[in-house]
């Protein structure tokens, strides 16, 4: 069964340090790959994609993803956290066992949680 | 270009009661899909619509429909509401179902069942 885990309900990180929120996932075939972010009471707003080709993806706000293949991750990334960044996020992937679908498969989300 | 819209924001209702939320997506957009979030199930997939066709179906009861319009709005409908049907409702929407495009969220309709 596909699947996307975000093994932290929680990260906390000082303002100004690095930051990285964790995605595996489990997939048939090639795996699309999205983070998304929520602030309270909001939608989701999408943040960056992996669909092929560089690893390092590059997105929104400053953030970027590495995706591995081998260790099925997709970890969420930035180099320097701000206290604004503090919200909900969401690893997803698309469901690729329904054919021609935009369904996205999400994790359980992970708590940031960024201190100054 | 404005984002995804979804009326009304927030709802209350009660048990046995039914409820219809509406989304307009991004213009242009042909697909939208629905969610539902909860803080004990996340998020999930409830349908999706492209060209007035529903493509894909998760896994509610048949108390959860929805449809599409010709201009690319959708309806969900939920009927006879249980207590567990409290939720935030999200609609998304993109500009087809290619694998590649990614899904532009609305802000959501809360709805509460008492």
């Amino acid at each position: 069964a596909q699947s996307v885990a975000q093994p932290e309900d929680q990260v906390n990180v000082a303002e100004g340090n690095p930051l990285t929120v964790k995605c595996t996932y489990s997939v048939s075939g090639n795996p699309y790959l999205f983070w998304y972010v929520q602030y309270p009471n909001r939608g989701l707003q999408f943040l960056l994609k992996y669909i092929t080709g560089d690893n390092l993806v590059k997105g929104s706000y400053g953030f970027e993803a590495e995706f591995n293949k081998s260790q099925t991750s997709f970890h969420l990334k930035k180099p320097s956290a701000l206290v604004s960044d503090s919200a909900l996020y969401f690893c997803a992937v698309r469901d690729s066992n329904s054919g021609n679908t935009g369904k996205l498969i999400f994790g359980q989300g992970t708590t940031l949680q960024v201190k100054p | 270009k404005a984002g995804v819209t979804q009326t009304p924001r927030y709802l209350i209702k009660t048990r046995g009661q039914q409820v219809t939320l509406s989304c307009s997506p991004i213009s242009g957009h042909r697909s939208v899909s629905w969610y539902q979030q909860t803080p004990g199930q996340g998020l999930q997939f409830l349908f999706e619509y492209f060209s007035e066709t529903q493509r894909n179906k998760g896994n509610f009861p048949g108390r959860f429909s929805g449809r599409q319009f010709s201009n690319s709005r959708s309806e969900m409908n939920v009927s006879t509401l249980e207590l567990g049907d409290s939720a935030l409702y999200l609609c998304a929407s993109s500009l087809s179902l290619a694998g590649g495009d990614e899904q532009f969220f609305g802000p959501g309709t809360r709805l509460t069942v008492l």
